[in-house]
């Protein structure tokens, strides 16, 4: 069976130092990952996502990046932190091709202090 | 912008009851989505509906499709108060390189 990894679950970090999460999938092969952020009480926003090795999509400007390194690896990534990064992280496989629903890791509550 | 919009935002019902909750898009789809939130977690996929399909059951859930009106309904029959929790509709629009769009959510609190 497939599982999903996240890590860490929960995060302080001050304004203007690095973060790097990171997302593990195991048990199936080439999956589509995708990175989202969801503030208190809303909808989650798509941030990035990936169909392959080294192929990253972006979907909302900012000072986030993501990377990934091998084919079950996504991580998630900034140089320097806002305040308005605090949020729900949420990282998130699927089969690649046809009709599939996404499956959720349990997610990373980030706080930038 | 949100593909999916729920309505209601909240909805509150005693254990036994039925709750029920609309899902609206504005898009062509593929198929569309229902997902459930526990507080503090990540979604659990709950039902996926094609887009040439007008209704599926699982178990107490029947979601129903109707892309002449881009809208979809979950209803949770015979609820309990594990169902408390949050639900999301996605919208996995044509063109969008199989992106899900989210809702902002459904909170539901089923009252023992």
């Amino acid at each position: 069976s497939q599982t999903i990894h996240q890590w860490p679950a929960t995060l302080v970090q001050p304004v203007g130092s690095p973060l790097s999460l990171e997302c593990t999938v195991e048990g199936t092969s080439n999956p589509n990952l995708y990175w989202y952020r969801q503030a208190a009480g809303r909808g989650l926003q798509l941030l990035f996502y990936s169909v392959g090795i080294g192929q990253i999509s972006s979907e909302v400007p900012q000072n986030l990046s993501a990377s990934r390194p091998q084919d079950r690896q996504f991580i998630l990534s900034s140089k320097k932190l806002l305040l308005s990064d605090s949020g729900f992280y949420l990282c998130a496989w699927r089969r690649a091709l046809g009709n599939q629903p996404q499956h959720f890791g349990d997610g990373t509550r980030l706080s930038i202090l | 912008s949100q593909q999916g919009e729920e309505d209601p935002q909240a909805l509150s019902i005693q254990e036994g009851e039925n709750a029920t909750m609309n899902c609206s898009y504005k898009t062509s789809i593929n198929n569309l989505q229902w997902y459930r939130q526990n507080s503090g977690r990540g979604l659990v996929h709950l039902i996926l509906i094609r887009s040439n399909e007008r209704e599926k059951h699982s178990g107490r859930l029947r979601v129903t499709l109707d892309t002449s009106k881009k809208s979809s309904s979950l209803l949770i029959t015979a609820s309990r108060a594990a169902d408390t929790a949050s639900y999301f509709c996605a919208t996995d629009a044509i063109g969008s390189a199989r992106q899900l769009t989210f809702g902002s959510g459904t909170q539901l609190t089923v009252l023992p």
